[in-house]
C-alpha cells in the first residue's frame, strides 16, 4: 500500500539526549514536511524539503535538524538544544494539487 | 506574514449541519485544504479547493471560498457522531503548507 510511515509511535527521551524520528514515504512525492503539535494547539512547521539534498527551516527550527539524502526518507533529529521537546510530531509528504498526506505521528516525551 | 485563523470550538446536534470557518492572509495561495484529525492520529485530507473556484461539493461536504474576504468554510451536512474531531484548514504558499489553529467539533445526540 502507498503511504507515509512514521516510527516509533511513542518515544521517550532523557534530558540531554538526541533522538531521531523516522519518516518514510512510498508515494514518490518530492516535498516532505515536519510539524510539531502541542496539546490543544495547531501545527507548527519545523522543517520542510522540496527536493533531495535540500531543506529549509520552518517557523520553529531551533533545536531540530533534518536530512534528505533519499527522496523516500526525511528523518528529524530532536537535539539536546530543544528545551521543551515533549509534543506530538507529524510528518507529511505532498504533490500539488493533491494536498499533503500525513503519517500517524510520533509522541515524544521527556523523562 | 502568514496566519490562518479558525474558531476553537463548535458544538452541534446530531443530524444538523456544521459550518467551520477559516480566514487566511496570503492572497496568492493557490490551493486551500480541509483536514480532519481524530484523537492521537495524523491528519486526514478531506477535500481541497483551487483558488479560482467559489464552491466545491463532495458528498456531505461543501467548501465555500470567498477570495475577496479571504474566507474559507466547510459545511458538513447531516453531522454524525463520527464527525467529532478537530478540523484544520490549510493554505499552500509557494513552497509550504500553513495550517490553521484547528476547530474542535463536538457532536451530541
Amino acid at each position: 500500500d502507498g503511504g507515509i510511515t512514521q516510527s516509533p509511535k511513542y518515544l521517550f527521551r532523557k534530558e540531554g539526549q538526541n533522538v531521531t524520528l523516522s519518516c518514510e514515504q512510498n508515494l514518490n512525492h518530492d516535498a516532505m514536511y515536519w510539524y510539531r503539535q502541542d496539546p490543544g494547539q495547531g501545527l507548527r512547521l519545523i522543517y520542510y524539503s522540496q527536493i533531495v539534498n535540500d531543506f529549509q527551516k520552518g517557523d520553529i527550527a531551533e533545536g531540530y535538524s533534518v536530512s534528505r539524502e533519499k527522496k523516500e526518507s526525511f528523518p528529524l533529529t530532536v537535539t539536546s538544544a530543544q528545551k521543551n521537546p515533549t509534543a506530538f510530531y507529524l510528518c507529511a509528504s505532498s504533490e500539488i494539487p493533491g494536498g499533503a498526506f500525513f503519517g500517524q505521528g510520533t509522541r515524544l516525551t521527556v523523562v | 506574514g502568514e496566519d490562518v485563523e479558525q474558531s476553537l470550538f463548535l458544538s452541534v446536534r446530531e443530524g444538523d449541519s456544521s459550518v467551520i470557518n477559516c480566514t487566511y492572509t496570503d492572497s496568492s495561495s493557490t490551493y486551500l485544504y480541509w483536514y480532519k484529525q481524530e484523537p492521537g492520529a495524523g491528519l486526514q485530507l478531506l477535500t481541497y479547493i483551487f483558488s479560482n473556484m467559489d464552491m466545491k461539493q463532495d458528498q456531505r461536504l461543501t467548501v465555500l471560498l470567498n477570495k475577496k474576504d479571504k474566507h474559507l468554510s466547510l459545511r458538513i451536512a447531516d453531522t454524525q457522531t463520527g464527525d467529532s474531531a478537530i478540523y484544520f484548514c490549510a493554505e499552500f504558499e509557494p513552497d509550504k503548507l500553513i495550517f490553521g489553529t484547528g476547530t474542535r467539533l463536538q457532536v451530541f445526540p
